[in-house]
């Protein structure tokens, strides 16, 4: 069974921060996403990703696949960022995901 | 961009009756998954769906939960007789593959349990 671990729980940040979020897992996994969760519970999809980076605007994630980690890294962040960010890991030929608990990130002005 | 709508956002219902939670998924996907996220824990797989069968499922999807694809559009998870465990998040996603495909989420059905 696959374990994922989010780092850190909770964040608060300044606006303008270099923010990063951390993810490990225990199994190896044929993909990893990581997602947002807003306040009213809507799953956003960020990125899907099986080796290197991938980068979408302020966003940037990473994953090790050898070390069996992947970052979120938000450059310049915004209040609007705020939100739970969720590592999901897809392990083998499993079609499910298996979930981290999230890490909530407060952005203040 | 196309995206997953599920129906309703909020269902209320009283314990032991029988629920049915609405989803439709993105129309060219072929696969499609149910998850739920009780209060304050980690969002949880429930099922996952393919060729109009059940293709996995995970322990919390008992005999209490069935799955159905009653037309080319929609994907329904119905709870026969609902308890008050059952009250979370439910959502509803689809993907394109089963292989490095990117699963896309609904904004879910908040069912609370009464």
């Amino acid at each position: 069974k696959n374990e994922v671990e989010q780092s850190p729980q909770n964040l608060t940040a300044q606006e303008g921060e270099f923010i990063t979020i951390n993810c490990s897992y225990s199994v190896g996994i044929s993909a990893l996403h990581w997602l947002q969760q807003h306040p009213g519970g809507g799953i956003v999809s960020l990125f899907m990703l099986s080796s290197g980076k991938k980068k979408h605007g302020r966003l940037i994630a990473t994953i090790n696949i050898q070390e069996k980690h992947s970052s979120l890294h938000i450059t310049a962040s915004h209040p609007r960022d705020s939100a739970v960010y969720i590592c999901a890991v897809k392990a083998g030929s499993a079609r499910q995901l298996t979930f981290g608990s999230g890490t909530q990130l407060t952005v203040l002005p | 961009e196309p995206e997953v709508t599920q129906t309703p956002s909020h269902q209320v219902t009283q314990m032991g009756q029988e629920v049915i939670l609405r989803c439709v998924p993105i129309s060219n996907h072929l696969y499609f998954y149910w998850y739920r996220q009780i209060l304050g824990q980690k969002v949880e797989f429930l099922v996952s769906f393919y060729n109009n069968e059940i293709s996995e499922k995970s322990e919390i999807f008992d005999d209490q939960f069935s799955v159905e694809r009653p037309d080319g559009s929609n994907f329904t998870l119905k709870i026969r007789s609902t308890k008050l465990e059952d009250s979370a998040m439910y959502f509803c996603a689809s993907s394109e593959g089963s292989g490095i495909q990117p699963q896309h989420f609904g904004d879910g059905t908040r069912l609370s349990i009464l």
